[in-house]
């Protein structure tokens, strides 16, 4: 299977605290993506970070891309309850536009 | 970004019957995909659709399984054929706006939760 790996595979803090989740993938790629999904639901896009970059930020979200180790983190600060979610990163190789997802992140935010 | 929409939301449906979902998107788009999510599991793409043609399969999928029509830009069907329990999961569809560039961001429908009986 050429499906990406997440961890950790459930995530569980308090409410303010920082989260972070690690993607590792298999191919070499054009970008990654981070997506969230809420309670089975359609996924919404968070952000997108391209092979040549190396961090970004939007919000309270940072991205990091290590094409040598061909892995991504998201760290999402100051973390509220309606951060629970799952988080899924997707890797769009290079030459394709095909979105291959890793195993998600469940993450639990509580009060 | 894109509105889509999906019908039906929800169904129950008896095994070795066929269940077609509907995509409708706000504005006219050049790729849509179909993905499926097993209980628990991660999205897997069955297929793109491909306007005025035949849609390209993933591995491990088939057309007369998962046949998919794509009359214009903004609609799409997917059809879920001789269904068994082993096809209960979520389908969902997504487009992708490539006039910017191939390499962007895909928008999702909410999903059609499937249970086979």
């Amino acid at each position: 299977s050429q499906q990406g790996e997440e961890d950790p595979q459930a995530l569980s803090i308090q409410e303010g605290e920082n989260a972070t989740m690690n993607c590792s993938y298999k191919t070499s790629i054009n970008n990654l993506q981070w997506y969230r999904q809420n309670s089975g639901r359609g996924l919404v896009h968070l952000i997108l970070i391209r092979s040549n970059e190396r961090e970004k930020h939007s919000g309270r979200l940072r991205v990091t891309l290590d094409t040598s180790k061909k892995s991504s983190s998201l760290l999402i600060t100051a973390s509220r309850a309606a951060d629970t979610a799952s988080y899924f990163c997707a890797s769009v190789p290079g030459g394709g536009n095909k979105l291959t997802f890793g195993t998600g992140t469940q993450l639990k935010v509580e009060l | 970004s894109a509105v889509i929409s999906q019908k039906p939301s929800r169904d129950i449906c008896q095994r070795g019957t066929s269940l077609t979902i509907q995509c409708q998107v706000d504005s006219q788009v050049t790729m849509m995909f179909w993905y499926r999510q097993q209980p628990g599991q991660s999205l897997t793409l069955i297929a793109t659709a491909n306007q005025g043609s035949e849609a390209t399969y993933e591995s491990g999928f088939v057309i007369d399984k998962f046949p998919i029509s794509r009359p214009n830009l903004t609609f799409s069907t997917l059809t879920v054929s001789n269904m068994s329990p082993e096809d209960s999961s979520i389908y969902l569809c997504s487009v992708q706006h490539t006039l910017a560039g191939p390499y962007n961001e895909q928008f999702f429908g909410p999903g059609t939760r499937l249970t086979v009986l």
